[in-house]
């Protein structure tokens, strides 16, 4: 298709388990941005790529999380020694723009829960 | 944080207009407005941007003030498949400042 795919759609981890998760950014697109959302709020921002460079990580909530787009395409975000308080939405996001204000497409997220 | 304030919830009936109204009395300059809507399990849909001049699409209509410190949103026949939390949204652009920092935005209920 020719949106932002992500994978898997839902995942179920044990507490303690890593995760990893997938997204499939629209081909072209530069600008790849990660967020999370718990139940009932709204996303929150967790990483920012521009094509392969992580040029921002300030969301990311602790060291267990990880983000990497080493080709400049796809992009994992993994999650070591999962929480119950991991437990959410995870939305990936691309936009062809660099600069300007470039719209961005969202895919329709992973959830995760963990056990 | 959101710099923005929107209210929690609202009801529009079928047919008619939904007006959504947004605050954001700390605007910079060069920070746009935009309107993202999030169906039920889905991840957020892009609706519609401005500066400062009202914009129009196929989806909507976005009505900013001329001192840009807040906006409407306006669907002019609301139907049954609008019915989804609205984000209005401060943004900047370029790098990660082109980032989108949700609030709660309002929950729309599009009744028959």
């Amino acid at each position: 298709g020719a949106g932002v795919s992500q994978s898997p759609r839902y995942k179920v981890a044990k507490r303690g388990q890593d995760v990893a998760l997938r997204c499939d950014p629209i081909s072209g697109h530069v600008s790849l941005f990660w967020y999370q959302q718990a139940l009932g709020q709204g996303p929150e921002f967790l990483t920012y790529f521009q094509n392969e460079a992580q040029l921002d990580k300030s969301g990311l909530p602790s060291d267990r999380f990880f983000a990497e787009r080493p080709e400049g395409s796809v992009s994992t975000l993994k999650i070591q020694r999962t929480q119950q308080e991991d437990s959410a939405v995870y939305l990936c996001a691309s936009s062809l723009a660099l600069t300007g204000p470039g719209e961005l497409f969202f895919g329709e997220g992973s959830r995760l829960t963990v056990l | 944080d959101a710099k923005t304030t929107q209210p929690t919830s609202m009801d529009c009936a079928e047919g008619r207009a939904a007006n959504l109204p947004c605050n954001h009395s700390t605007i910079s300059g060069n920070e746009y407005v935009y309107w993202y809507r999030q169906i039920h399990s889905q991840g957020p849909q892009y609706i519609i941007h401005g500066l400062k001049n009202n914009e129009t699409n196929e989806m909507a209509s976005l009505i900013i003030t001329e001192d840009r410190k807040s906006s409407t949103l306006i669907l002019p026949h609301a139907t049954l498949r609008d019915t989804a939390v609205y984000y209005c949204i401060v943004r900047g652009y370029g790098g990660s400042q082109g980032n989108l920092i949700f609030g709660k935005g309002t929950k729309l209920s599009v009744k028959p």
